[in-house]
């Protein structure tokens, strides 16, 4: 069974600052998602991961993977307030018929002006 | 171009009734899958419905079913309501060549 994992579930830290959120998954995967959800809204589509060494970059954030460790991070850079809200990673296998996605637990993400 | 709709925004129900939930998908998009989101975690996959056929299902009992129409539109029905039901359904459609799924704003489901 495919897990997702994603750490830490929660981050604080203050304007400025960098840091980065990991996601880790256990079984061979095609693509890596990152989305950002807001409170009680739905997901906004950040970035899709295809390939080993795939690095994506917009605005303050930057994602990338490694297909063979199973990890893609998401780095925040100088991160401001308008950065808070809750950060999933998810997997899929582009198998016609078998695609679905499995999310990670989520990371809330927290700015401190 | 029109994304992914839902209706209804939000719905209040009482344990044991059932309710339709419905999605359309974005225009191009033939692939509907539903998740749910409770609280505090991320979603989890319900079902996927592909040329009006359920083609693959997560771990969720039967009492959550659905359909999709010709025109691709979907619906998700969850029977006998539970407490544990309430949460954020979400629809999200694909045309299952490119990669990419679009979602739509979801249905907020409160069971009292």
């Amino acid at each position: 069974e495919l897990k997702v994992e994603q750490n830490p579930l929660f981050l604080s830290m203050q304007e400025g600052k960098n840091y980065t959120i990991y996601c880790n998954y256990s079984t061979t995967s095609d693509r890596l998602y990152w989305y950002r959800q807001d409170p009680g809204k739905s997901l906004e589509s950040l970035f899709v991961l295809l390939s080993n060494g795939a690095v994506k970059q917009e605005g303050r954030l930057m994602a990338s993977l490694d297909t063979k460790a199973r990890l893609s991070t998401l780095h925040i850079t100088a991160a401001v307030h308008d950065l808070s809200a809750t950060y999933f990673c998810a997997v899929d296998r582009f198998n016609f018929g078998n695609e679905k996605l499995t999310f990670g637990t989520g990371t809330r993400l927290t700015i401190i002006p | 171009d029109a994304g992914v709709t839902q209706s209804p925004t939000h719905l209040i129900k009482t344990r044991g009734q059932q309710v339709t939930l419905r999605c359309s998908p974005k225009s191009g998009h033939d692939t509907v899958s539903w998740y749910q989101q409770a609280l505090g975690q991320g979603p989890q996959f319900i079902f996927q419905y592909y040329e009006e056929e359920e083609r693959q299902r997560g771990n969720f009992p039967d009492r959550f079913s659905g359909h999709q129409f010709p025109n691709y539109s979907s619906e998700l029905n969850v029977n006998a309501l539970l407490l544990g039901d309430s949460a954020l359904y979400l629809c999200a459609s694909s045309d299952g060549q490119a990669y990419g799924y679009t979602f739509g704003s979801g249905t907020r489901l409160t069971v009292v």
